[in-house]
């Protein structure tokens, strides 16, 4: 089935420790790959996106995410995590021709002190 | 410049009774889409307005649901009458040329039906 998949439904992290959250989809042809960030009472947040070319992306907050065509992945990283960064994150894509963002699940990250 | 905006932020009914959500977009957003994420699951898109046209409406789950968007500007979801599986946080976003460029959310609606 046509899906995206976070495997990790929670993470919990030492402040200054690196991150890394995984996200895989299924879908024949490679989507428009997004990460979105939910902070407590807030509404989402892009963090990044994914269309074409470098298969690298640098986005807000220190975060990046790398696309790994043969692996259907799309992996969000940050190398330090600060306190503030404990919130839900979710991976989404667009299909081609189409214009709505179907979402993993998240997982919902926890830093401690 | 204002986000998109959500009322209200939490709404507790009966079962059986209607409640009507709304979303301002950000101004100029000509693309509005609503969202619900029931509790522990996906976030799951329900329909897409291109100005005041209903673009894409496949993700609505029955005829409960009508959504509105009066003049392009603000949109309105209701639910009547109101079921219990309809709990769940709505979310409304918007965009300039639609979903594979930036969408901006609210910061949802949560619904208790009980």
């Amino acid at each position: 089935a046509q899906s995206v998949t976070q495997p990790d439904i929670h993470i919990t992290v030492s402040e200054g420790a690196s991150l890394e959250l995984r996200c895989n989809y299924s879908y024949g042809a490679t989507p428009y790959l997004f990460w979105y960030v939910q902070s407590p009472g807030q509404g989402l947040q892009l963090l990044l996106k994914y269309f074409s070319g470098d298969t690298l992306v640098q986005g807000i907050k220190g975060f990046e995410a790398e696309f790994k065509r043969s692996q259907s992945s799309f992996n969000l990283r940050k190398p330090s995590v600060h306190w503030s960064d404990a919130a839900e994150y979710f991976c989404a894509v667009v299909l081609i021709n189409t214009d709505k963002l179907i979402f993993g699940t998240g997982t919902r990250l926890q830093v401690f002190p | 410049e204002a986000g998109v905006t959500q009322f209200p932020s939490h709404s507790v009914i009966e079962k059986g009774q209607t409640v009507t959500l709304r979303c301002d977009p950000i101004s100029g957003h000509d693309n509005l889409y609503w969202y619900r994420r029931v509790m522990g699951k996906e976030i799951k898109f329900l329909l897409h307005f291109v100005k005041e046209s209903k673009q894409d409406e496949s993700g609505m789950p029955n005829n409960r649901f009508l959504a509105e968007r009066t003049g392009g500007t603000y949109s309105t979801l209701k639910v009547q009458p109101a079921e219990l599986e309809d709990s769940g946080v709505y979310f409304c976003a918007s965009s300039l040329r639609g979903a594979n460029t930036e969408a901006f959310f609210g910061q949802g609606t949560r619904l208790t039906v009980v």
